[in-house]
């Protein structure tokens, strides 16, 4: 099925620094990749909508320049949490969508997350 | 908001059937369930979707009713590897995802 991987799985850094996380999708072309942030014992937030060639959508609440998303190919895009502070340590995930399945309802799959800390 | 609502928890005899019921009364006729589930500091994993009519596959089978109102993910034989948080999600094929908080599964050995 459908390949989505994150990278790093884990980082830990100091406050202040800023962290570079990636999202590829390993054996199809995403137009469009979402990403999420969940904090411990919480659901999945959605953070932003990100779009192959075009400025990201951030949904309300998100700081657009605090977590700087660039979607420049089809199989990766990258979220970069800047000037992180411990309050940005969660479990950030991504997610795209496969053309391969049927029609415009084909489901998103997910990659398995990248764990910040940051000390 | 998320548009569906779910129970926070439920337990499953291993080897016996868990059926994971979705209220999702506010559906509208474009808009789809997906079903996916979460394992411990994983990504989640996809299991099944529809729009009206019942589907099967290798993971699950998907119940919805025919006001499509709500939904009833099956779980055939449970296995403690199904031990989850289920989410349910309602979108239209192009949307984004909103999650609600999902089911805890515990499948009892």
């Amino acid at each position: 099925g459908a390949v989505v991987s994150q990278h790093p799985s884990r980082v830990i850094c100091k406050s202040g620094t800023s962290v570079k996380i990636e999202c590829r999708s390993l054996d199809f072309q995403a137009t469009t990749m979402f990403w999420y942030r969940q904090f411990p014992k919480q659901s999945l937030m959605l953070m932003a909508t990100s779009n192959e060639g075009s400025k990201a959508t951030y949904e309300q609440g998100v700081e657009k320049d605090k977590f700087l998303i660039n979607h420049a190919s089809l199989t990766l895009s990258t979220l970069t949490v800047t000037s992180a502070h411990p309050e940005d340590s969660s479990f950030y995930i991504c997610s795209a969508k496969s053309p391969r399945d049927r029609g415009s309802n084909q489901p998103q799959h997910f990659g398995d997350g990248t764990r910040l800390s940051i000390l | 908001d998320a548009k569906t609502t779910q129970p926070p928890s439920m337990d499953c005899a291993e080897g016996r059937a868990a059926n994971l019921p979705c209220n999702h009364s506010t559906i509208s006729g474009n808009e789809y369930v997906y079903w996916y589930r979460q394992i411990h500091s994983q990504g989640p994993q996809y299991i099944i979707h529809g729009l009206k009519n019942n589907e099967t596959n290798e993971m699950a089978s998907l119940i919805i009713t025919e006001d499509r109102k709500s939904s009833t993910l099956i779980l055939p034989h449970a296995t403690l590897r199904d031990t989850a948080v289920y989410y349910c999600i309602v979108t239209s094929g192009t949307y984004k995802y909103i999650f609600g908080t999902g089911t805890r599964l515990k499948v009892l050995a």
